[in-house]
């Protein structure tokens, strides 16, 4: 079954602290990985995207991993602050599948909160 | 250039209620899907549009439908509503069907079923 998994569920840090989220996935055969930030009663917005090949992408002070061996990617966010206060959702594509929308699956997301 | 438009925002319907969402995707893009998103069950796939046809469905059931228009205007529907309906409906458009473009997400429709 393809499933991908988020952890930690909920995070709270101190703002300038940095933070690492996982993301486990299994699904197959793999396309490409998203990160995607959801602010509250917002619609996510893509952060990076990396396919097989690639292992590290940044996006300015997040950098996203991806070990395609192990099937596990990690979201870095460096000198957090109070803005980083979101959900953050890993969204894995299935390869060989005709349409877009229907081979993503999505995690349940990391809960986010940066405090002063 | 604007983004992903959903409308409404929110919404408190009763149950057995029926309802319309509404999405304009960006201008030129020609695929638009939807997702219900629930605090458990995080985004879930529900349809697929791209020049005015049905490509895909999830699992959810009949109750949930959908169209798109010749401009690529979206509209889901769902009909006799369960309190399990509420949740962020959530549609996204990208500019062709191929899959090699990122999905850019409207700000959602926040559904309430008494």
């Amino acid at each position: 079954k393809n499933q991908v998994e988020q952890s930690p569920q909920s995070l709270i840090i101190l703002e300038g602290k940095n933070c690492t989220l996982q993301c486990n996935y299994t699904v197959s055969p793999f396309s490409n990985l998203r990160w995607y930030k959801q602010d509250t009663g917002r619609g996510p917005v893509s952060l990076t995207i990396m396919t097989f090949s690639e292992n590290t992408k940044s996006n300015g002070r997040y950098t996203a991993t991806l070990d395609a061996d192990t099937k596990q990617s990690s979201l870095h966010i460096t000198a957090s602050q109070l803005s980083d206060s979101a959900s953050y959702i890993c969204v894995v594509s299935r390869g060989g599948v005709t349409g877009t929308a229907s081979k993503l699956t999505f995690g349940t997301g990391t809960r986010l909160q940066v405090t002063l | 250039k604007a983004g992903v438009t959903q409308t409404p925002r929110y919404l408190i319907k009763t149950r057995g209620q029926q309802v319309t969402l509404s999405c304009s995707p960006i201008s030129g893009h020609r695929s638009v899907s939807w997702y219900q998103q629930t605090p458990g069950q995080g985004l879930q796939f529900l349809f697929e549009y791209f020049s005015e046809t049905q490509r895909n469905k999830g699992n959810f059931p009949g109750r949930f439908s959908g169209r798109q228009f010749s401009n690529s205007r979206s509209e889901m529907n769902v009909s006799t509503l369960e309190l399990g309906d509420s949740a962020l409906y959530l549609c996204a458009s990208r500019g062709d069907f191929s899959g090699a473009n990122v999905l850019t997400f409207g700000a959602g429709s926040r559904l309430t079923v008494l």
